[in-house]
């Protein structure tokens, strides 16, 4: 079974300071993670994802995350964060990459980014 | 870019009214999924489909659920006779293939009364 835990329901930065958002992870196999946002009113944006090749994964705005198998985590980072990062994010885990496999989501954190 | 599109964008009804859910995804996409969001809770999956058929389930979707490609581009989700719990977002996702990423459309929210 898998499962993901975000360990931060709210997270609020200044802008120009760095993000982090925590993500535990819990798989029987080998897994593949992701970080989606979702901005309001809009779907959920595929933000970066690994899939068992680089441990450091970049995505787009910015945003990078480290897979560390010792400790089952898979934080994403920012080094400055802007207005725009405002969002919902999801950490979300599969195991296998059968193409059929569903998606467990963790219950999401929200970033607010002040002024 | 393209991308997975959801119509309607907000549905109201009443309980025990049938709705359909529409979702157009990825011209080039096989697999084919449904997720909904209740209101301050996780995403959650409900159903995948490939090949014309229900490949995966949760236990959410129960017999008030089913799911169809009627055509070559449509996939739609229909709640026979909805709930008040049935209040939530729903996402439709489509992917390629094996390691190709899901992606979702902007989701149908769903009020029941």
């Amino acid at each position: 079974a898998q499962s993901v835990t975000q360990l931060d329901s709210h997270v609020s930065v200044s802008e120009g300071t760095p993000v982090l958002l925590r993500c535990n992870y819990s798989s029987s196999y080998s897994p593949s993670l992701f970080w989606y946002v979702q901005h309001p009113n809009k779907g959920l944006q595929l933000l970066l994802k690994y899939t068992s090749a680089a441990t450091l994964v970049k995505g787009i705005n910015g945003f990078e995350a480290e897979f560390k198998k010792s400790e089952t985590s898979f934080h994403l980072t920012k080094p400055s964060a802007h207005m725009s990062d405002a969002a919902e994010y999801f950490c979300v885990v599969t195991e296998g990459d059968t193409g059929r496999r569903a998606l467990t989501f963790g219950s999401g954190t929200r970033l607010q980014v002040q002024p | 870019e393209p991308e997975v599109t959801q119509t309607p964008s907000h549905q109201v009804t009443q309980m025990g009214q049938e709705v359909i859910l529409r979702c157009v995804p990825i011209s080039n996409h096989l697999y084919f999924y449904w997720y909904r969001q209740i209101l301050g809770q996780k995403v959650e999956f409900l159903v995948s489909f490939y090949n014309n058929e229900i490949s995966e389930k949760s236990e959410i979707f129960d017999d008030q659920f089913s799911v169809e490609r009627p055509d070559g581009s449509n996939f739609t989700l229909k709640i026979r006779s909805t709930k008040l719990e049935d209040s939530a977002m729903y996402f439709c996702a489509s992917r390629q293939g094996q390691g190709k990423t899901q992606y979702f459309g902007p989701g149908t929210r769903l009020l029941v009364l």
